[in-house]
């Protein structure tokens, strides 16, 4: 089974502060998902295939990585942006495997 | 616009049995492999089953194989889990979801396993 490990769990920033959130796969994946999830709604697909934003889904968020290491930037916080993050990797299974989360908040 | 919407959650007593659906319109369903996922309270994200477009492969997650079933009716547009033997760590809110990319999710239906 392939483990994810999100980090930071938690963090907080500014708004127009650049954000990364990492995740880091036990073994190497093809592409990693980013799903968005705020309090009390279902989580939504966010960014595919490692770099590719989902419909809607603002400018300002880009996705990069290969191999174990992958990450998502926003890069200029707004307080929409506020929600749960998780990476899931789907080129492995079973089981597909999601990273615990990483919490942003803002200042 | 597709659509999920799932049923079927409640309170059940440990080893006892439930059975969830997810209705999706919107899409061509026989078209798609689907999946259910579910959140603990508190808790983050875990994949339960999936299942491919025409039914003819299932996979699972260690813990709940050989007490959970995944199906679908096509006909129906319709997924189904049905939940066997269960127990308290499977309480949770579970999501249906489209797809070899989850790339839609249900509103989810919480299910609540005490005595």
């Amino acid at each position: 089974e392939i483990v994810l490990t999100q980090s930071p769990t938690t963090m907080a920033a500014s708004p127009g502060e650049k954000v990364t959130l990492n995740c880091l796969a036990s073994s190497s994946v093809s592409y990693m998902n980013w799903y968005q999830q705020k309090s009390g709604a279902s989580p939504k697909l966010w960014i595919y295939g490692t770099s590719n934003l989902a419909s809607g889904v603002p400018n300002r968020f880009s996705g990069s990585g290969s191999g174990t290491s992958y990450s998502l930037t926003i890069s200029s916080m707004e307080a929409e942006d506020v929600a749960t993050y998780y990476c899931l990797q789907l080129s492995s299974y079973p089981p597909f495997t999601f990273g615990s989360g990483t919490k942003l908040e803002i200042k | 616009e597709v659509q999920l919407v799932e049923s079927g959650g409640g309170l059940v007593q440990p080893g006892r049995s439930l059975k969830l659906s997810c209705a999706a319109s919107g899409f061509t369903f026989s078209n798609y492999y689907m999946a259910w996922v579910r959140q603990a309270p508190t808790k983050g994200l875990e994949w339960v089953a999936s299942i491919t477009n025409s039914g003819g492969s299932t996979y699972y997650r260690d813990s709940v194989k050989g007490r959970f079933t995944i199906s679908r009716d096509n006909a129906k547009s319709t997924l189904y889990l049905q939940m066997d033997s269960l127990r308290s760590e499977d309480t949770a809110t579970y999501y249906c979801t489209r797809g070899r990319t989850f790339d839609y999710w249900g509103q989810g239906v919480m299910v609540t396993v005490s005595s």
